[in-house]
């Protein structure tokens, strides 16, 4: 059960879009629609933004959003927010009925 | 609103033994799959164990496997970790957490608790 990879830090100016990719592998990413994104500010419980690759939950702004391309899961958050400042992890599911979490991405809206 | 109240936290001696619990209302938890997320202080977000909605389905991390034991009672709509054999690296604020997906482990964590903090200090 290696992490998944994501890139440690991300920056971008308000009303820019970035996205943050998650790599992982032919038996997790790859075999799965199973890929959820969290947001998590400091001293905060995490936050569902996205489920099953790009499916949001109610009330998740629509400036988020997810997809996936082979081994790869990307969360691209659009017109950046100073609200956005946080820390971003990707999640996939793996066999056998285990989970995986990337390392995180701190984001830094400048 | 679904709320879930993490439980049976605190310091303890490497090899000792802790119970987490975790109580969730608001929600009928016997359609859903549960988990158990940690994190260490300063670091990220680390999956522990989840639970399938009838408990037939159980996953535990590599780190915790033999060690650790995920159960639930959906007629007491609770969720617990049985941590045994403790060690330093288990430090951590334990999170319960709701699976997202119907009847299935996978769909993600929707509703999460505050967590309960671990220490396992000498």
């Amino acid at each position: 059960q290696s992490a998944l990879t994501q890139v440690a830090s991300m920056s971008g100016s308000p009303g820019q879009s970035i996205t943050i990719s998650c790599t992982g592998a032919s038996n997790d990413i790859g075999s799965y629609n199973l890929v959820s994104w969290y947001q998590q500010h400091p001293g905060k419980v995490p936050k569902l933004l996205i489920y099953e690759v790009n499916k949001r939950p109610s009330g998740v702004s629509d400036r988020f959003s997810g997809s996936k391309s082979g081994n790869t899961a990307s969360l691209t958050i659009s017109g950046l927010q100073a609200e956005d400042e946080a820390d971003y992890y990707c999640c996939s599911y793996a066999p056998v009925s285990t989970l995986i979490f990337g390392a995180g991405t701190k984001v830094t809206v400048l | 609103e679904v709320l879930l109240v993490e439980s049976g936290g605190g310091s303890i001696q490497p090899g000792g033994s802790l119970r987490l619990s975790c109580v969730v209302s608001g929600v009928t938890i016997d359609e859903y799959a549960m988990h158990w997320v940690r994190q260490a202080p300063g670091k990220g977000l680390e999956w522990v164990s989840g639970i399938s909605f009838n408990s037939v389905t159980i996953g535990y991390a590599d780190s915790v496997k033999g060690r650790f034991t995920i159960s639930r009672d959906n007629a007491e709509s609770s969720l617990y970790l049985q941590m045994d054999s403790l060690r330093p690296e288990d430090t951590a604020l334990y999170y319960c957490a709701k699976d997202a997906r119907l009847l299935q482990i996978g769909g993600g964590f929707d509703s999460w608790g505050q967590g309960t903090l671990v220490t396992v200090s000498s």
